[in-house]
């Protein structure tokens, strides 16, 4: 069946870029998502990209897709102390149906 | 626009025992997804509800049940809880169905003793 594979825990300097990587196994996938979850709180959409874009950049927020390797990333420039959270990658495929990764732990060092 | 909203926040059951969650979307949202979420599996589909329809479910047994009311809100039973159904359960409201972006609710954490 279809996964999403992502590494559980990253580390980055305060001020570095972050690169969070997935990999997710549905070709057929429409739309690939990121997700943010903060400490007690639900999960808060960060940024999305359509199955046939090669990147979208949203401030500090870059996302880059090869569909080809059906690999995902998303680059934090300027990583700050607020960035630190969980990541999660998710891909909603042609049955709607959105399949999550367990999620990366992002934690910053001063 | 208040955002989805989920009550209650915290719920704790012992085994046995049945659950209702209830979810509210955004003004104007017409679908409803459920998630559960733990430290072993992530983030798992539950269900997905759109105009009072169920039109996707995930790999859960038949004691996990929801429906969706005319006004687009929407509940979710648990029945006959088991200690592994303590999680963090994760509605999320949408537009329309189909490649639509979902706005999450804070969840309900569901405790089983």
């Amino acid at each position: 069946g279809e996964d999403v594979e992502q590494s559980l825990f990253l580390s980055v300097r305060e001020g570095d870029s972050s690169v969070i990587n997935c990999t997710y196994t549905d070709s057929s996938s429409t739309y690939l998502y990121w997700y943010k979850q903060e400490p007690g709180a639900g999960l808060q959409l960060l940024t999305y990209i359509f199955s046939n874009m090669d990147m979208k950049q949203d401030q500090r927020l870059t996302v880059l897709l090869n569909k080809k390797d059906k690999h995902l990333s998303l680059r934090i420039a300027d990583t700050q102390t607020g960035d630190s959270a969980i990541y999660f990658c998710a891909e909603r495929g042609l049955d709607d149906k959105i399949i999550f990764g367990k999620g990366t732990r992002l934690h910053i060092l001063p | 626009k208040a955002g989805v909203t989920q009550t209650p926040r915290y719920l704790i059951k012992t085994r046995g025992q049945q659950v209702t969650l209830s979810c509210s979307p955004i003004s104007g949202h017409r679908s409803v997804s459920w998630y559960q979420q733990t430290p072993g599996q992530g983030l798992q589909f539950l269900f997905e509800y759109f105009s009072e329809t169920q039109r996707n479910k995930g790999n859960f047994p038949g004691r996990f049940s929801g429906r969706q009311f005319s006004n687009s809100r929407s509940e979710m039973n648990v029945s006959t809880l088991e200690l592994g159904d303590s999680a963090l359960y994760l509605c999320a409201s949408s537009l329309k169905v189909g490649p639509d972006t979902q706005y999450f609710g804070p969840g309900t954490r569901l405790t089983v003793l």
